[in-house]
This record gives structure tokens, C-alpha cells and sequence, in this order.
């Protein structure tokens, strides 16, 4: 059973495309976290959320904390974006993680 | 740059073995979190230290144990290694508060158990 559920694994979209990646959770959390992990393996935090919606760049991510799930957009997506994205929650003083999307961008 | 670091950066041993992986955290943070990535289990959470206290613990095995230090760096004891521990260590830190910090993640550590 996985508390964390991500849609969908792989995706391949054309440079400029709008992408949504999905993440579903069955736990009750504190806080919702997108992360980046590029291919050399360094993991960069995107976004906390814990209500509502925040933006940041092309970057826009959202929660909706009644349906347990939350949204990562890219707009005008770049070849620079290709990296794995992976959803994380805490829930008491646990933390679960999505298997992560793996996004590849192409020029 | 996180301002998080990790040593070593790759870590290759044989089964049975111990190692000791090293993390500093941010200056000023007081949090540390270590996790381990594998091929087979993806991202998991081992355990969490504030200010030198032991603050959550996850998946971590009998055989692993960590610390956090007065000076804030911590350490994560890996023994009795299996092929199965091959894996990214990562550490991570977070600014001082109760609540649920963004964390900021050091390059992380590759061991690989041979």
C-alpha cells in the first residue's frame, strides 16, 4: 500500500507544452511537497504547500486538501525541465513519498 | 548549493562492512533528516534529529543508527551491510520551528555494497 500515488510515471512532452503532473495521497498531512531531482541526482525543493495554490516561475503547484490531491504545473515547458518530480507528504512525524514522474522535455 | 554537505560522495564497500556517512547542515539550521533512495523502494525516510534530539523516526533498520552532534552535523552508522543497503543516502536540513520547514537537501552520499 502506497500512501503516495503519482500520474503519471513517465512523461514525454514537446518544448512549450503545458504539463500537469498528478499526486494523490490517503493519509491526513501537514504539508504537501513537490521536489526536482535531476539526473546527476541532486534534489531541489519546488514547492511546500499546505493549502491553496503558489507560483513560482513557469511553475504553479496546487492542493486541494478535501479530494487529497495536488497538481505541479509547467507552462511554456523547456528542455532544461527534464528531470524526475516527486511528490512528498508529512503526515504526523512521518514522511511518505511518490514514486515520482520522470519528465522529458524535447527540444 | 543547497549550503547543505554531504561526505563522502561515493562510498564503495564490501557486505558486512561499516560506514559512517557525514552530513552538515545549513548554518542556523537546526533540523536534520536523512533518507535513502534505492532503485527498488524509491525515497524513504529514515529518521530526523533537531538539536541534537532523536525527533521522528521512519524506515530505519536495526542496523543503522545515526546522531546529531553540539555542532549540528550528524552522522548515519551503517552496519552489518548488505547488498540490499546500495543505495543514495541523502541528508537534508531545516530552518528552526515546530512546524513542517521546507528542507533543503545536501547532493547525497552513493553506497555501493559489493
Amino acid at each position: 500500500k502506497n500512501e503516495v500515488e503519482q500520474s503519471p510515471q513517465n512523461l514525454t512532452a514537446q518544448e512549450g507544452e503545458f504539463i500537469t503532473i498528478n499526486c494523490s495521497y490517503s493519509v491526513g498531512i501537514s504539508a504537501l511537497h513537490w521536489l526536482q531531482q535531476h539526473p546527476g541526482g541532486g534534489i531541489v525543493s519546488l514547492f511546500m504547500l499546505s493549502s491553496g495554490k503558489k507560483k513560482h516561475g513557469r511553475l504553479i503547484a496546487t492542493i486541494n486538501i478535501q479530494e487529497k490531491h495536488s497538481s505541479l504545473h509547467i507552462t511554456a515547458s523547456h528542455p532544461r525541465d527534464s528531470a524526475v518530480y516527486i511528490c512528498a507528504v508529512k503526515s504526523g512525524n512521518q514522511f511518505y513519498f511518490g514514486t515520482g514522474t520522470s519528465l522529458t522535455v524535447i527540444p | 548549493d543547497s549550503g547543505v554537505t554531504q561526505t563522502p560522495k561515493h562510498l564503495i564497500t564490501a557486505t558486512g562492512q561499516r560506514v559512517t556517512l557525514r552530513c552538515s547542515p545549513r548554518s542556523g539550521d537546526l533540523s536534520v533528516y536523512w533518507y535513502q533512495q534505492s532503485l527498488d523502494q524509491g525515497l524513504q525516510f529514515l529518521i530526523q534529529y533537531y538539536n541534537g534530539e532523536e525527533r521522528a523516526k521512519g524506515n530505519i533498520l536495526e542496523r543503522f543508527s545515526a546522531q546529531q552532534f553540539p555542532d549540528l552535523h550528524s552522522e548515519l552508522n551503517l552496519s552489518s551491510l548488505e547488498l540490499g543497503d546500495s543505495a543514495l543516502y541523502f541528508c537534508a536540513s531545516s530552518a528552526p520551528g515546530g512546524r513542517y520547514n521546507e528542507q533543503f537537501f545536501g547532493p547525497g552520499t552513493r553506497l555501493t555494497v559489493l
